[in-house]
């Protein structure tokens, strides 16, 4: 059980473009998801929490009209990296808290290459 | 500003030895500690902590909580070469959004035949 299923797995675009990455838990309800974001060999930077029907709480230094987040039901949060740039470039991963002993599950992670 | 730190940074053992990780805390309002371990992708979960001194263990992995001292470490006995990862510290804490997880640096095992 607990499970989060992230998609794409990885995507390649163009600069300028915009990114869709998607969230789901898919056997439990999840009213507030998490946004992190992963650069080679370092750990896990919290970018954002989205909360089920209200605006996302974005932490110091996450631009909140690049990084779009949109949490429109209890089993799906979507981030939209918009206007894409090569430094945009990095592993996003996504996590919701499940009711059980588990503490936290983890999407499967999106690599993102804008070139 | 809550702060989680890990140690060492990198690990190099050989299959058959025991290691052990800290991982240290400083947070406001905690709730547990949790210890993942990633591989290529996305962290699995190993341990959620949140009562100071029970040991939880799970086949060759143990992990154990001190309040007191505000940190936590995670035992790994007989490395085996799948052991090779990054073990990630995490603490959860409630502020005003809510619980969320405050990560440490991670610790990077590699495990020699």
């Amino acid at each position: 059980g607990a499970v989060v299923s992230q998609h794409p797995s990885r995507v390649i675009c163009k600069s300028g473009t915009s990114v869709k990455i998607e969230c789901r838990s898919l056997d439990f309800q999840a009213t507030t998801m998490f946004w992190y974001r992963q650069f080679p060999k370092q750990s896990l930077m919290l970018m954002a929490t989205s909360n089920e029907g209200s605006k996302a709480t974005y932490e110091q230094g996450v631009e909140k009209d690049k990084f779009l987040i949109n949490h429109a039901s209890l089993t799906l949060s979507t981030l939209t990296v918009t206007s894409a740039h090569p430094e945009d470039s990095s592993f996003y991963i996504c996590s919701a808290r499940n009711s059980g002993n588990y503490g936290y599950t983890f999407g499967s992670g999106t690599r993102l290459t804008v070139v | 500003e809550d702060k989680v730190v890990q140690s060492p940074l990198s690990l190099v053992v050989h299959e058959g030895d025991t290691v052990t990780l800290n991982c240290s805390y400083e947070v406001t309002n905690f709730r547990s500690l949790l210890w993942y371990k990633q591989e290529k992708k996305a962290p699995t979960f190993l341990f959620m902590l949140t009562s100071s001194g029970i040991e939880k263990k799970s086949g060759r992995l143990s992990s154990i909580l001190d309040k007191k001292e505000l940190s936590s470490i995670l035992n790994i006995t007989a490395t085996q070469t799948g052991d090779s990862a990054i073990y990630l510290c995490a603490v959860e804490a409630f502020n005003n959004a809510g619980n969320m997880l405050t990560f440490g640096g991670g610790t990077r095992l590699m495990v020699k035949p």
